[in-house]
């Protein structure tokens, strides 16, 4: 079956810093997404990105989908952006989510 | 503010009890999706509905039982639960349509979700 893996699991950040989270995919990606969800068990839409490069804000994302694999800049981190980042893609008719990556911002 | 409208946002029922949860979106999307997430673990697939017609359904046990009056409107009736049901309930849909792959985007577009407490 399709392989989602993201990385690292964990991650503690101090206010201010950057971060990269990464997502490995099985085989070819054609239709990507990256979600962050809060505290409250929201998931929020982040970046719909099957390949090539976005930003929105502190935050950009990049697809390399000949090399099966996407990235998550977080800049300037926040306590806000705490949460789990979920990456997910579209296999056929539905979408396989990564195991997460769970991001700790401290003041 | 989220275009997939989820209610109730808590519940909490008996093992003997009949609930449903339900679900709006008002964007147009032709797919419409219900996940299941326990604490710490990425959102598992329960069923996906396109065009009104279920197109998957994830080996789910007969005590969820999903709806789809109008491609707006999702619900998910629940009877007979188990304590280990327990767990986040979330509703999605895309533009995508599973019947004709090659229409529309296929972003994922999720609610709040429906927190379930089985007694």
């Amino acid at each position: 079956g399709i392989q989602v893996e993201q990385s690292p699991p964990d991650l503690i950040l101090q206010e201010g810093a950057n971060s990269t989270l990464r997502c490995n995919f099985s085989d070819s990606v054609n239709n990507l997404q990256w979600f962050h969800q809060n505290p409250w068990g929201q998931l929020i839409n982040l970046f719909y990105i099957p390949s090539g490069t976005k930003q929105n804000g502190r935050l950009s994302a990049t697809t390399v989908a000949t090399e099966r694999y996407s990235l998550l800049y977080i800049s300037s981190s926040q306590t806000t952006d705490s949460g789990v980042y979920f990456c997910a893609r579209l296999g056929g008719n539905q979408f396989y989510f990564g195991t997460g990556t769970s991001l700790t911002v401290i003041p | 503010d989220t275009e997939v409208t989820q209610t109730p946002k808590h519940l909490v029922m008996g093992m003997t009890n009949k609930k449903s949860l339900k679900c709006e979106q008002h964007m147009g999307h032709r797919a419409m999706y219900w996940y299941k997430q326990k604490a710490k673990k990425p959102p598992e697939l329960m069923f996906v509905y396109s065009y009104e017609k279920l197109s998957i359904n994830e080996s789910v046990p007969s005590r969820f039982s999903p709806e789809c009056p109008n491609s707006s409107l999702l619900n998910l009736h629940l009877h007979a639960l188990q304590p280990e049901d327990s767990a986040l309930y979330l509703c999605a849909s895309s533009q995508r349509d599973t019947y004709q792959p090659s229409l529309g985007t296929g972003e994922l577009f999720f609610g709040e979700g429906s927190r379930l407490t089985v007694l």
